[in-house]
């Protein structure tokens, strides 16, 4: 599959505690882009590298960070969980640095803060 | 500030009827918008943005930048079509494209 790949699919943690969510994007992209969707507030920017470097940055809380490796592929980081922190977090891919072409996303990691 | 407002949650309409679904911006320079489409337990995908002017599945979208309005049209809507639909605006020299809260757009027999 050279679509967008995230692992876990579904995690389910405590409150305090930290986790990271992987992502390989699309063959030949060297964007990667995250999402949170949670219920009320919608799909919101995270963070943006491309080819390794920190490219554009949303409301990301500073419990949270992430990094592109050199293979490309990146790591969403969440410590000191939050019951609030519970979302839906998707990772994006394009070829260049902007949004011209459109992303391709993957399916999504479920988190679960209980 | 940059915004993208989808004014409908949800969207009912019958087979064969036209469907528009809304999409509002906020933004002062020159905006780049798409439309993304979510079918059950499917991720997320691009179903079209302006720039290419195209027409994909029987949907088109035209920019308005008087309304500033991307509304997304199609003049009979198939069961098929049933699904979530996202706008989104991207701006500036970054990816960060910034989504509507989608409509959920729901085609009956």
């Amino acid at each position: 599959d050279s679509g967008v790949t995230q692992t876990p699919k579904h995690l389910i943690t405590a409150t305090g505690q930290r986790v990271t969510l992987r992502c390989s994007p699309r063959s030949g992209d060297l964007s990667v882009y995250w999402y949170q969707q949670s219920l009320d507030q919608g799909l919101q920017f995270l963070i943006q590298y491309y080819n390794g470097e920190e490219r554009a940055k949303g409301n990301i809380l500073e419990r949270f960070s992430a990094q592109q490796f050199p293979d490309l592929h990146s790591e969403l980081n969440l410590s000191s969980l939050e019951l609030g922190d519970s979302a839906l977090y998707f990772c994006a891919s394009s070829v260049v640095s902007k949004a011209y072409y459109g992303y391709t996303f993957g399916s999504g990691t479920r988190l679960t803060v209980v | 500030a940059q915004r993208v407002t989808q004014p409908e949650k949800l969207l009912s309409v019958f087979k064969g009827a036209p469907v528009e679904l809304k999409c509002n911006y906020s933004y002062s320079g020159s905006p780049e918008l798409f439309w993304y489409v979510q079918y059950s337990r499917q991720r997320l995908q691009l179903l079209l943005r302006h720039i290419s002017r195209e027409s994909i599945k029987g949907f088109t979208a035209d920019l308005n930048k008087g309304e500033t309005s991307f509304h997304l049209k199609k003049p009979f809507a198939q069961e098929e079509d049933s699904a979530m639909y996202y706008c989104a605006l991207g701006s500036g020299n970054t990816g960060k494209l910034i989504f509507g809260q989608g409509t959920t757009l729901q085609v009956k027999p």
